[in-house]
């Protein structure tokens, strides 16, 4: 098994470009989640997901977008980047936990975006 | 507001000192998870905790949820170069299933 997925490793952006990180799991997962890390930060939830066709809002929601239509994939949109946005973003999924506890999240490797 | 509060953010320790991470919420639990990020890594899931006054060790590491569940804590005895990195507490703070973080404890171990 793969895991979870993100591409691309790296990317600069141009101020007001737009691009999706794409982020795929094979381990049949309900929940998916898109974080963001700021250098020497902690990780700030962007958007997550309980499952196909669901997605609602973390805590930094602003300036993205999210779908999920399949239960693999998880793609998050930068609509017209800012420099605020230069970060490493980080993809991860869960299965249920028991007796309704979180499960353990499974991470991808990150993306790293650079808005100049 | 803050609803976790994880300290010390920094720590440096000699080779073989002890460490210790505490993780602190405003809102009682229903269950806490605790990860570790190596330099220029993703966060690696440790170990989950769910009930009251529950203690769990791995090999060097000691993971305490307090009595009212609303503290945490991870304890490393004998620290070794390897347990560098960043440790986080990750729970429902936003709600079931909506896990966030602790802004994390930047571990360095000095040989």
């Amino acid at each position: 098994n793969a895991g979870v997925t993100q591409t691309p490793k790296f990317r600069i952006l141009k101020i007001g470009q737009s691009m999706t990180l794409q982020c795929t799991q094979d381990m049949n997962h309900n929940y998916m989640y898109w974080y963001r890390q700021d250098p020497g930060m902690g990780l700030k939830l962007i958007y997550y997901s309980v499952g196909a066709g669901i997605t609602d809002k973390g805590e930094v929601p602003n300036g993205y977008n999210v779908s999920r239509s399949t239960t693999e994939d998880f793609p998050l949109r930068l609509e017209l980047a800012a420099p605020s946005q230069t970060s490493v973003y980080f993809c991860a999924s869960s299965y249920p936990g028991f007796d309704s506890n979180t499960g353990e999240l499974f991470f991808g490797e990150g993306s790293r975006l650079t808005v100049l | 507001g803050q609803q976790v509060m994880q300290i010390p953010q920094y720590q440096h320790v000699q080779e073989g000192e002890d460490f210790t991470t505490y993780c602190n919420s405003s809102t009682t639990l229903s269950n806490i998870q605790w990860y570790k990020q190596r330099p220029g890594g993703h966060p690696v899931f440790l170990i989950q905790l769910v009930k009251s006054g529950e203690v769990k060790k791995q090999k060097r590491l000691t993971f305490q949820f307090g009595e009212a569940k609303k503290n945490s804590s991870l304890h490393i005895t004998a620290t070794q170069t390897t347990d560098v990195g960043t440790y986080f507490c990750a729970g429902p703070w936003g709600g079931y299933q909506k896990v966030t973080f602790g802004i994390g404890t930047k571990l360095q171990v000095i040989p």
